[in-house]
C-alpha cells in the first residue's frame, strides 16, 4: 500500500486560531516530511524527521510546530497563524530515515487558508 | 551549490502530440539522484522516476520516456501521444544528500483534445 494520507484536506481558520494538520503512512518508512506549496511554485521543505527524530527544519516560523509521535504518524501544529501562510501543505515519507536516493512519496495535501 | 532548471513554464500541446519537457541541473557532487513527479489538479506529487548519476541509460516506461545526459546536465522527459490525462505540472528535482530535494519550478503541461 503506497499511500500517505492526510487530513483535513481543506482548513479555513482565523489569525487567532490553534488547528492540525495530520499525516498518516503505513509503508515502514523512517523518514516524513512537510512541504509548504504555494500556487504556481514548487514545494518548499519545512521539517524533515527520520527515525522519529527533527532532523531538518528550514528556519521555519515558530507558529508551525511539527509532532512526530510515532512512525506512521506525523503532526503540523500551527497558531497565531498569518494570511500569508496560505497554501498547500505536502506531507511525504521515504523508506529510510537518511539514505540518498529514496523517492519521496507525497499524500494529497491539505488546502489551508487563513483569514 | 544545487539547482534545478526547468525553463519551460507552459507548453500546450494537441492531444496525440509528442512532447518532451526540459530539465538541466548544476551541482558538483559526484553521486546524485534526479527525480521527475507529476503534480495533476489534485495536488498530489505522483513519482515517476528516479535515476542515480551512475546510470545513463535511457528507460522507457509506457509512453513515457527520460534522456539523462550527464555531458549537458540534463535529464529531459519525453511523453509520446500524449492524452488529456497527461495535463499536469511536472517537477524536476535533485537530491545530493540525505533527505533533502531541490526542486526545479516545474512546467505545467496542457493537452487539448
Amino acid at each position: 500500500d503506497t499511500e500517505v494520507t492526510q487530513t483535513p484536506k481543506h482548513l479555513v481558520m482565523g489569525m487567532t486560531n490553534k488547528k492540525s494538520l495530520k499525516c498518516e503512512q503505513h509503508m515502514g518508512h523512517r523518514a516524513m516530511y512537510w512541504y509548504k506549496q504555494k500556487a504556481k511554485k514548487p514545494p518548499e521543505l519545512m521539517f524533515v524527521y527520520s527515525y522519529e527524530k527533527l532532523s531538518i527544519n528550514e528556519s521555519v516560523p515558530s507558529r508551525f510546530s511539527p509532532e512526530c509521535p510515532n512512525s506512521s504518524l506525523l503532526n503540523l501544529h500551527l497558531h497565531a497563524l498569518q494570511p500569508e501562510d496560505s497554501a498547500l501543505y505536502l506531507c511525504a515519507s521515504s523508506q529510510r530515515g537518511g539514505g540518498l536516493g529514496n523517492e519521496q512519496f507525497f499524500g494529497p495535501g491539505t488546502r489551508l487558508t487563513v483569514l | 551549490a544545487q539547482k534545478v532548471t526547468q525553463a519551460q513554464t507552459e507548453i500546450s500541446v494537441v492531444e496525440k502530440e509528442d512532447v518532451t519537457l526540459d530539465c538541466v541541473y548544476e551541482t558538483r557532487d559526484t553521486t546524485y539522484y534526479l527525480f521527475w513527479y507529476k503534480q495533476p489538479p489534485s495536488g498530489e506529487l505522483v513519482f515517476l522516476i528516479r535515476r542515480n548519476s551512475f546510470d545513463e541509460q535511457n528507460e522507457i516506461s509506457g509512453r513515457y520516456s527520460w534522456n539523462f545526459q550527464k555531458s549537458t546536465s540534463s535529464f529531459n522527459f519525453t511523453i509520446t501521444a500524449s492524452q488529456v490525462v497527461d495535463s499536469a505540472v511536472y517537477f524536476c528535482a535533485l537530491s545530493v544528500t540525505g533527505n533533502q530535494f531541490y526542486f526545479g519550478t516545474g512546467t505545467s503541461l496542457t493537452v487539448i483534445p
